[in-house]
């Protein structure tokens, strides 16, 4: 596509509610990034894929938050049992490659409330 | 990780006032990138500028300017004759070092805001 997308935009789950937010990178990019931004902070780290392989998820906050990318393109991170402390917007970003020489085009987010 | 501090949380203008925007990063690296990012009200996340640390030459495009000083371990970011639609948040951010695999390290941000 022509840019990165994500959907939901805006999400808002119950605490204790499972939630799946969805990433659809640019088609030409190998690599995918996802970081959670809490309000007033900048964006940090949760785990990025190569096409399908995930070599780092050292970012994410639990065992509660899993991400895949089965098919090297769309992305789905999954929170299970949600916290309020959970409540950030979630962005991702795709590059053309796992390198920083690589710039990483991001995505609109999703703000994501837990109530 | 490796940290960005970017010291103003807030800086307020007046337009066509030029504004320089604070970056300190930590490094234990030879070869790093870093980069700033701009996020207006609309909230996405925009690319301005990524730099190699080999790579000292300030940068000119436009108003926008950027100073690299690895001596002090700064990167600082100049907006000339500033415009209201400058207002945002501005993200510095440097690569994670080591095999970091271009993930990034953020600063907490600095809020701009240009006023008529």
């Amino acid at each position: 596509g022509a840019g990165v997308s994500q959907s939901p935009r805006y999400k808002v789950t119950k605490r204790g509610q499972d939630v799946t937010l969805r990433c659809d990178p640019i088609s030409s990019h190998a690599t995918l990034y996802w970081y959670q931004q809490a309000l007033g902070q900048g964006p940090e780290f949760l785990t990025y894929f190569n096409y399908e392989a995930q070599p780092d998820k050292s970012g994410l906050p639990s065992d509660r938050f899993s991400a895949e990318r089965p098919e090297g393109s769309i992305s789905t991170l999954t929170i299970q049992r949600t916290e309020q402390r959970d409540s950030a917007m979630y962005r991702c970003a795709s590059s053309l490659g796992p390198t920083p020489s690589y710039e990483q085009y991001f995505g609109p987010g999703t703000r994501l409330t837990v109530t | 990780a490796q940290k960005v501090t970017q010291a103003q949380t807030e800086i307020s203008v007046v337009e066509k006032e030029d504004v320089t925007l604070d970056c300190v990063y930590e490094t234990r690296d030879t070869t790093y990138y870093l980069f700033w990012y701009k996020q207006p009200p609309s909230g996405e996340l925009v690319f301005l500028i990524r730099r190699n640390s080999f790579d000292e030459q300030n940068e000119i495009s436009g108003r926008y300017s950027w100073n690299f000083q690895k001596s002090t371990s700064s990167f600082n970011f100049t907006i000339t004759a500033s415009q209201v639609v400058d207002s945002a948040v501005y993200f510095c951010a440097r690569d994670a070092g080591g095999t970091s695999y271009g993930k990034l390290t953020f600063g907490q941000g600095t809020i701009l805001t240009v006023h008529p």
